[in-house]
C-alpha cells in the first residue's frame, strides 16, 4: 500500500529564511506525487505535481520540489519565505496503476514565517 | 461550472440524526474523492469514485458512512446517526484521471451538537 510521510508538523521559518517541507513516500514503483497548499479557512490548491517528466519541478509562488527516486522523497523549497507563504502544506500521492489513481495524503506540515 | 462546488458550506446537526453532504464535481472529471479533515489534523481518505468502476470504500470509517455517484457527475456522501466525533470538514475533489493532481472543493464544516 502506498504511503506519505511528512516529516515535521510544524516549521518555522523567519521571513527571506529558506523553506525546507519534508515528504517520503512509499511506494513499489515511483508514483505521481503533489503538493498542496491550504491558506486559513480555504480549500486545497495544487502547488505543483511531479509526473515523471523532470526531477526538479516548479510550482506557483516561486516553490520547488526535487523528486530523488533514491532516496523515495519529494521534498519541497522556497529559497526566500515570505509572510504571505504561512499556510498548512500537504504532499500526496497517487499510484501509477492503470485507471486506478486513488490520492493519499501525508498528515501535513503548518508553515509558520515570522518577521 | 467552473469549480468543485460543495453544498451546505455548514451543517450543524443533533446527535443522531442523518446527514447529506453535496460535491458537484468539474465537468468531464471521471474521478471523484471524499476526504474529512478534522480540526489541526490532515486529509482523511474516505472514498472514491473513478468512472463507472465500483468506489474504493475502504477508508469510510463505518457502516453509518456511504457515499453514491450519481450519473458519474454529482455525489452524496450520506452519514447516519451522526455522532460528535464526526464532527469536521469533509472535502470533495475531482480530476479527469488522478495524475494531473485533483481540485477541490471548499468543503462542508459539520458540526454535531
Amino acid at each position: 500500500a502506498q504511503s506519505v510521510t511528512q516529516l515535521g508538523s510544524h516549521v518555522s521559518v523567519s521571513e527571506g529564511a529558506l523553506v525546507l517541507l519534508r515528504c517520503n513516500y512509499s511506494s513499489s514503483v515511483p508514483p505521481y506525487l503533489f503538493w498542496y497548499v491550504q491558506y486559513p479557512n480555504q480549500g486545497l490548491q495544487l502547488l505543483l505535481k511531479y509526473t515523471s517528466a523532470a526531477t526538479l519541478v516548479k510550482g506557483i509562488n516561486g516553490f520547488e520540489a526535487e523528486f530523488k527516486k533514491s532516496e523515495t522523497s519529494f521534498h519541497l523549497t522556497k529559497p526566500s519565505a515570505h509572510m504571505s507563504d504561512a499556510a498548512e502544506y500537504f504532499c500526496a500521492v497517487t499510484p501509477l496503476i492503470g485507471c486506478y489513481n486513488k490520492m493519499i495524503f501525508g498528515a501535513g506540515t503548518r508553515l509558520a514565517v515570522h518577521p | 461550472g467552473a469549480g468543485v462546488s460543495q453544498s451546505p458550506s455548514n451543517k450543524v446537526t443533533e446527535k443522531g440524526k442523518d446527514v447529506e453532504l453535496r460535491c458537484d464535481p468539474i465537468s468531464g472529471h471521471t474521478a471523484l474523492y471524499w476526504y474529512r479533515q478534522s480540526l489541526g489534523q490532515g486529509l482523511e481518505f474516505l472514498i472514491y469514485f473513478q468512472g463507472n468502476s465500483a468506489p474504493d470504500k475502504s477508508g469510510l470509517p463505518s457502516d453509518r458512512f456511504s457515499a453514491e455517484r450519481t450519473g458519474g457527475s454529482v455525489s452524496t456522501l450520506t452519514i447516519q446517526r451522526t455522532q460528535q466525533e464526526d464532527s469536521a470538514v469533509y472535502l470533495c475533489a475531482s480530476s479527469f484521471s488522478g495524475r494531473e493532481g485533483a481540485f477541490f472543493g471548499q468543503g462542508t464544516r459539520l458540526t454535531v451538537v
